[in-house]
């Protein structure tokens, strides 16, 4: 069956400074990986996704993640995060290959400190 | 435009009432989808669709029913609400192929007493 993990609930990080977000996955077909950032009280929007192609994607404000296809990882990544950065953030994973599925990991809260 | 749009925001039920929750989105898009998020469980999903007229289950469609009867609509129905639904819920919308990204609603909070 097909799963997402993400593997730290909550992080804390100050102001500035580098943070990563992991996320891993279990699949038996090949994969398109996203990163959704939920604000308080806000939808989900999107900071990126993998299709295919480079495994380095870059996102929306300032975010990047690494597809790593051997261990079947998409971690999130922000050189230097700043206090409008706090919020929760999804890894989801959608089956290619016909029908539909999307799976979305559990959220990962990351708290930004002045 | 507007994008994804929900009604109501808010609701209190009591057990065994029944209520609508309505989205609509105006970018033409063919797939909609109605979620549920639940603290430390992210988002599940109750029902999808995907296009006007076709409606799916879910991985939790258990006490919800959908109807899809104009594209840009897409209705979430509880008949009977149990204090378990009481929840966070998002609709979202995406273009045809599970390789799009999907653009959410705001949410509508939902406690059933």
């Amino acid at each position: 069956a097909q799963s997402v993990t993400q593997l730290d609930s909550q992080v804390p990080v100050f102001e500035e400074a580098p943070v990563e977000l992991r996320c891993n996955y279990s699949s038996s077909v090949s994969v398109y990986l996203f990163w959704y950032v939920q604000y308080p009280n806000q939808g989900l929007q999107l900071l990126l996704k993998y299709l295919s192609g480079s495994t380095l994607v870059k996102g929306i404000n300032g975010f990047e993640a690494e597809f790593n296809k051997s261990q079947t990882s998409f971690h999130l990544r922000k050189p230097s995060v700043h206090i409008s950065d706090t919020a929760e953030y999804f890894c989801a994973v959608s089956l290619q290959g016909g029908g539909f599925k999307t799976i979305f990991g559990a959220g990962t809260r990351l708290f930004v400190k002045a | 435009n507007a994008g994804v749009t929900q009604t109501p925001k808010f609701r209190v039920l009591k057990t065994g009432q029944s209520m609508t929750l309505l989205c609509a989105q105006d970018m033409n898009h063919e797939y909609m989808y109605w979620y549920r998020q639940d603290p430390g469980m992210g988002l599940r999903l109750i029902h999808y669709s995907v296009g006007e007229g076709t409606t799916a289950k879910g991985e939790v469609p258990d006490g919800y029913n959908v109807s899809r009867l104009k594209k840009q609509n897409f209705l979430l129905g509880l008949e009977s609400a149990a204090p378990s639904q009481t929840s966070v819920y998002f609709c979202a919308s995406s273009g045809s192929g599970v390789y799009n990204e999907q653009f959410f609603g705001p949410g509508t909070r939902l406690t059933v007493l």
